[in-house]
C-alpha cells in the first residue's frame, strides 16, 4: 500500500516549455486534489477532483490545466511554464481527512 | 487575503515542556479544523482535528482547542520532544460539520524541540 505516490521528484523547465506532474493513490479514494506550497504561504489549492469524471478551480489555478484520467490517477498540466511557478507541489486524496505524497519540486529557470 | 494565519512563523521549546502553536481565522464558515505535521522533503501527515461544535479534542500528547467567539485555535504538545521538531499547519474547511471539503491552510510555524 504506497499511499499517494508523485512523480517526477524534481524537475527543472526552461520558461516556455510544457510538463505534466502525475500523481496516483491506492486508497479507493474518491476527492483528490493539487497544492502548490510556497515560502510564507503555506499550501494553497490549484485544483481539485470530487469524484471520477470532475474537477473543479481552487483558489490559483491560473496557468494549469488538470485531468482526471480514472479513480486513481490526477494529473497537473503545465502548458507553458514561468518562473512564478517555481514551487512544490503537492497531490493529496481523502477519505476523511487528506493523505499528501511526497511532493515534486519544480524549478522554472 | 489570508483567511487562516499562523501569525508565529518559528517556535523553539525545550524537551519536555510544552509546546503552543496558533491559529487564527476570519471566516465564519469553516466549521472543521485540522493540523498537519511536515518534515523536511515530504508531504503533510495529519495529526489532529476538531469540529467546531466541540471546543476540545486530546490526542495522546496533542490536544487542539477552539475558540469560536475569537476564531482561534491552538495545538498544545505535552511533553514536547525532538521528534516533534517540524512545521506545523493549520487548516480549515467548509465541510457541513464533516471532514470534506477543500482545506485552506496558514502559512505554517516551525517548531523546533531541543534536547
Amino acid at each position: 500500500n504506497a499511499g499517494v505516490t508523485q512523480t517526477p521528484k524534481f524537475q527543472v523547465l526552461k520558461t516556455g516549455q510544457s510538463m505534466t506532474l502525475q500523481c496516483a493513490q491506492d486508497m479507493n479514494h474518491n476527492s483528490m486534489y493539487w497544492y502548490r506550497q510556497d515560502p510564507g504561504m503555506g499550501l494553497r489549492l490549484i485544483y481539485y477532483s470530487a469524484s471520477e469524471g470532475t474537477t473543479d478551480k481552487g483558489e490559483v489555478p491560473n496557468g494549469y490545466n488538470v485531468s482526471r484520467l480514472n479513480k486513481r490517477e490526477f494529473s497537473l498540466r503545465l502548458e507553458s511554464a514561468a518562473p512564478s511557478q517555481t514551487s512544490v507541489y503537492f497531490c493529496a486524496s481523502q477519505r476523511e481527512t487528506q493523505y499528501f505524497g511526497p511532493g515534486t519540486r519544480l524549478l522554472v529557470l | 487575503d489570508q483567511q487562516v494565519k499562523q501569525n508565529s512563523p518559528s517556535l523553539s521549546v525545550q524537551e519536555g515542556r510544552i509546546s503552543i502553536l496558533n491559529c487564527d481565522y476570519t471566516n465564519s464558515m469553516f466549521d472543521y479544523f485540522l493540523w498537519y505535521k511536515k518534515y523536511p522533503a515530504e508531504g503533510p501527515t495529519f495529526l489532529i482535528s476538531i469540529s467546531s461544535i466541540k471546543d476540545k479534542n486530546e490526542d495522546g500528547r496533542f490536544t487542539v482547542f477552539l475558540n469560536k467567539s475569537a476564531k482561534h485555535l491552538s495545538l498544545h504538545i505535552v511533553p514536547s520532544q525532538p521528534g516533534d521538531s517540524a512545521v506545523y499547519f493549520c487548516a480549515a474547511s467548509e465541510g457541513g460539520g464533516t471532514s470534506y471539503g477543500k482545506l485552506t491552510f496558514g502559512q505554517g510555524t516551525i517548531l523546533t524541540v531541543h534536547p
